[in-house]
């Protein structure tokens, strides 16, 4: 597609609820990556994908946390038995390559709210 | 120490003066440079990249200090567009960028 696109842009749920979140990158972008931001707080990196290999997964917080992408193209963030403290904007992004030298195309993030 | 360390402001200014600000980095082995922009409630946008020899976008200059470990971002001219947060972004590694807490500036008319 022309963009990063990103599902849903708002997520409400119950503490202790699953969530999925979705990306899809900019076709032909090999690197995605997973940053959530909270109020007021700089970009906190979650998880980095070339392909659907994930080399980085150190910034995943917890194993509540995985996630996956599949044919290099779509990506799913899961947050399982979420919490208070989980929410945030999540930030989904896609570069050309394995470098970040290009910077990077973000999606318009999909904002969860946990309650 | 974060990796990426930027005075938050606000830096409020008027329109058509000059605003300038710096941020830091902590390892010296960062690669790339970049600043993004990011508007309240939207996702960060690629601004400029930053070369050693300094470059310049329209009202847009930034500079790379190697030896102390900064970079700088100057706006001329200021729009009250510009208003915005300005976020400092270096790569560690190959892929990861470490993103500063961001530098927000007001432009007023």
């Amino acid at each position: 597609g022309a963009g990063v696109s990103q599902s849903p842009s708002n997520k409400v749920t119950e503490k202790g609820k699953d969530v999925e979140l979705r990306c899809d990158p900019i076709s032909g972008h090999t690197a995605l990556y997973w940053y959530r931001q909270s109020l007021g707080q700089g970009l906190e990196f979650l998880i980095y994908f070339q392909g659907n290999s994930a080399p980085d997964k150190s910034g995943l917080p917890s194993d509540r946390f995985s996630a996956e992408r599949t044919g290099g193209s779509v990506s799913t963030l899961t947050i399982q038995r979420t919490q208070q403290e989980d929410s945030a904007v999540y930030l989904c992004a896609s570069s050309l390559g394995s470098t970040g030298y290009y910077g990077y195309t973000f999606g318009s993030g999909t904002r969860l709210t946990v309650v | 120490r974060k990796e990426v360390e930027q005075d938050p402001g606000p830096f409020n200014v008027p329109e058509g003066a000059t605003v300038a600000f710096n941020c830091t980095y902590s390892n010296s082995a960062s690669q790339s440079f970049f600043w993004y922009r990011q508007d309240c409630r939207k996702e960060p946008k690629l601004l400029m990249s930053v070369y050693s020899s300094g470059n310049e976008d329209g009202r847009f200059t930034a500079q790379l200090n190697r030896a102390s470990q900064y970079i700088s971002l100057l706006i001329r001219d200021s729009k009250l567009s510009d208003s915005a947060t300005y976020l400092c972004v270096v790569t560690t590694n190959d892929y990861k960028l470490s993103f500063g807490a961001g530098t927000t500036v007001t432009v007023r008319a």
